[in-house]
């Protein structure tokens, strides 16, 4: 069984606080990772795909960072903001490439 | 903006009845996925289709039963269900091995 871990499990920062998220998966047999945003009352939506070794994107304040060697991956979130409160899951697909294996997210609260 | 629709959002029903969650995606995908998520827990996945007539277990034992007889419609069965059932349920969709997926709303489901 493969696992993906993430750590904090929750998390609660201030308005304009830069912060960062884990997620550690299997290194071997890796095709990609995934992170996707949950916000409450919401579907789960995709924030990055990243399949290389060293990949990092951006997507406005929100970036992420790639080791697939090692098994780890870093989203980071800077100067945060009340509407990045959600649930961030990482997700792992391995070369056999059923499906994704999720993690179980870490909860980000940011108060104004 | 997602085109992938999940009914009902919210289910309350007795122990025994027959169930069916439904799924439609208008956007062509050959992939489509049903995960399982307790609270605190991962998204665990416990079907998946990859084209009509193809249908596939996850990594979860499940009693419910999928059916692929359309691209777009990826509906999901529960005979005789039970409190053990009680779950959220998440229907998800991508096109190719390396793409992100979209996720409907969810079913949260009560058996009493």
């Amino acid at each position: 069984i493969l696992n993906v871990e993430q750590s904090p499990q929750s998390l609660h920062v201030q308005e304009g606080d830069s912060t960062n998220f884990t997620c550690s998966f299997p290194s071997s047999n890796f095709y990609a990772l995934h992170w996707y945003r949950w916000e409450t009352a919401k579907s789960p939506e995709a924030l990055f795909v990243m399949t290389l070794n060293g990949d990092e994107k951006k997507k406005g304040r929100i970036s992420a960072t790639l080791n697939t060697k090692e098994g780890y991956s870093y989203l980071y979130i800077k100067g945060s903001q009340p509407e990045d409160s959600a649930t961030y899951l990482c997700a792992f697909l391995n070369q056999a490439g059923t499906a994704l294996i999720f993690g179980k997210g870490t909860t980000l609260s940011v108060s104004s | 903006e997602a085109d992938i629709y999940q009914t009902p959002r919210y289910l309350v029903i007795g122990t025994g009845k027959k169930i069916t969650l439904e799924c439609s995606q208008t956007m062509g995908h050959d992939k489509m996925y049903w995960y399982q998520q307790d609270p605190g827990m991962e998204l665990h996945l416990i079907h998946y289709s990859y084209g009509v007539n193809s249908t596939e277990k996850g990594d979860l034992s499940s009693e419910s039963t999928v059916s692929r007889i359309r691209t777009e419609h990826f509906p999901l069965t529960l005979e005789s269900a039970r409190p053990s059932h009680t779950s959220q349920y998440l229907c998800a969709s991508r096109y190719g091995s390396n793409e992100k997926l979209f996720f409907g709303s969810g079913t949260q489901l009560s058996v009493l």
